[in-house]
């Protein structure tokens, strides 16, 4: 079947550590994003790729960095710079750059300790 | 800057009974909203969306409702069943003054609980 694969959905780090959270997606779309999740919030915009080769910083990117080397492929690094990496971390892609639906993975949760 | 909002972070509501959870949008320029149900602990999903050229659009079980001129979005569910307990966010998607759009912005949600 079609969709967004997040992995992995669970993640311990300490403080100081990069992680590499994996989101791959069999859908043909174009356009990926990455959103953080917070308790009781909405969804915040990381980082958004509609091509191969070139992204573009959201709302939130300082701390954070990807790559889209391959359409089916957008990992996001949490870098030690980003304060408050703990989080629920949502990978999404769009047929289209500029319109209609997002198609969400599952999530991956991080926690550091 | 402007965002989507929610009027109520909570909704309960008995088994059988229509739920409407209401959002507000304050960008005259989007073109294109969706909501989403959101389960604990996963990625929302689509439920439906409706362009700015329509006021209504209905699904299963579903209807959305858009008012323009006070920018209002509301999501009914009818018959509300246990597994439609989640939270709903709504998004808008606005476009820029050159008219490509700009990406979704989402709203903090509304948790929705269905009572036996």
């Amino acid at each position: 079947d079609g969709g967004i694969t997040q992995s992995p959905k669970y993640l311990f780090r300490k403080e100081g550590q990069n992680v590499t959270l994996s989101c791959e997606q069999n859908l043909n779309h174009d356009a990926m994003y990455w959103y953080r999740q917070d308790p009781g919030q909405g969804l915040r915009l990381i980082y958004y790729s509609q091509i191969v080769n070139d992204f573009q910083k959201g709302d939130i990117a300082e701390g954070y960095s990807v790559s889209r080397e391959k359409k089916e492929s957008f990992p996001l690094t949490v870098t030690s710079a980003q304060k408050n990496p703990t989080a629920f971390y949502l990978c999404a892609s769009r047929r289209d750059r500029g319109s209609g639906e997002l198609f969400f993975g599952e999530g991956s949760r991080l926690t550091v300790l | 800057g402007e965002s989507v909002g929610l009027h109520l972070p909570t909704l309960s509501v008995q088994e059988g009974d229509n739920s409407i959870i209401n959002c507000a949008y304050s960008n005259s320029a989007s073109d294109y909203f969706i909501w989403y149900k959101q389960e604990s602990g996963k990625g929302p999903q689509f439920i439906i969306d409706i362009r700015s050229n329509m006021d209504k659009r209905q699904g299963q079980r579903v209807t959305v409702l858009l008012n323009k001129t006070v920018k209002h979005l509301s999501l009914q569910i009818a018959a509300t069943q246990p597994g439609d307990s989640a939270v709903y966010f709504c998004a808008e998607n606005p476009l820029m003054s050159s008219g490509s759009a700009r990406q979704l912005t989402f709203g903090s949600g509304t948790q929705l609980t269905v009572l036996p």
